[in-house]
């Protein structure tokens, strides 16, 4: 199966709220990637961890990543309705040449 | 404005015809890729490319082809499309590996 598992694949919070999503992935990697995907559209960077970081923040995201897991979770805080959107991890595996293993995706509904 | 374009957008074909869907990116990036996207599968990479005249298999080469004759371009040709490709296709480009992905606006494909 792939790398990159997320769950959950589906979450529906009211605006205000925290959203977490979680991502495994199964071998080892150089980084792990975050990305945006509004509905159709292509994919749009978000942060991304290297496998030497714990943790890290922009504006209302915080990545950890927990390499003993094989694990990463994004956290948006205080969500609006404009956070509306599909997340997927991606990651960068050592030793596997340019391949770059993307999650099937958390899809995200915000509520106004 | 630095971008990924992707030409054409949609197109709608029939089972053997030759295609070819253009990829240009104007950022002097050295790494491309092609992922296609299918509900429920995620993004999967389909081919990429390290730099000029280096390309490798992604997880889903069958049944397609690419070049990369100079950087800024990085075309996908299905030589004798089949219905099972029929799909949402992106490309994306990143300075290396390691990098960022800038996506295109996606190409949707239908093989009838």
């Amino acid at each position: 199966s792939q790398q990159g598992e997320e769950d959950p694949q589906a979450l529906s919070i009211q605006e205000g709220e925290n959203a977490t999503m979680n991502c495994s992935y199964k071998t080892s990697i150089n980084n792990l990637q975050w990305y945006r995907q509004n509905s159709g559209r292509g994919l749009v960077h978000l942060i991304l961890i290297r496998s030497n970081e714990r943790e890290k923040h922009s504006g209302r995201l915080r990545v950890t990543l927990d390499t003993s897991k094989k694990s990463s979770s994004l956290l948006i805080t205080a969500s609006r309705a404009a956070d509306t959107a599909s997340y997927f991890c991606a990651t960068v595996q050592v030793n596997q040449g340019g391949k770059l293993i993307f999650g099937q995706g958390t899809e995200l509904s915000v509520k106004p | 404005e630095a971008q990924v374009t992707q030409n054409p957008r949609y197109l709608i074909t029939v089972t053997g015809k030759k295609l070819t869907v253009t990829c240009s990116q104007n950022m002097n990036h050295e790494y491309m890729s092609w992922y296609r996207q299918d509900p429920g599968l995620g993004l999967r990479q389909i081919y990429y490319s390290m730099n000029v005249e280096v390309t490798d298999k992604g997880d889903v080469p069958e049944g397609y082809k690419v070049s990369r004759k100079e950087k800024r371009n990085f075309p996908l040709i299905l030589e004798s499309p089949s219905p099972n490709q029929t799909s949402l296709y992106f490309c994306a480009s990143s300075l290396n590996i390691y990098q960022p992905q800038h996506f295109g606006d996606g190409t949707r494909l239908s093989i009838l």
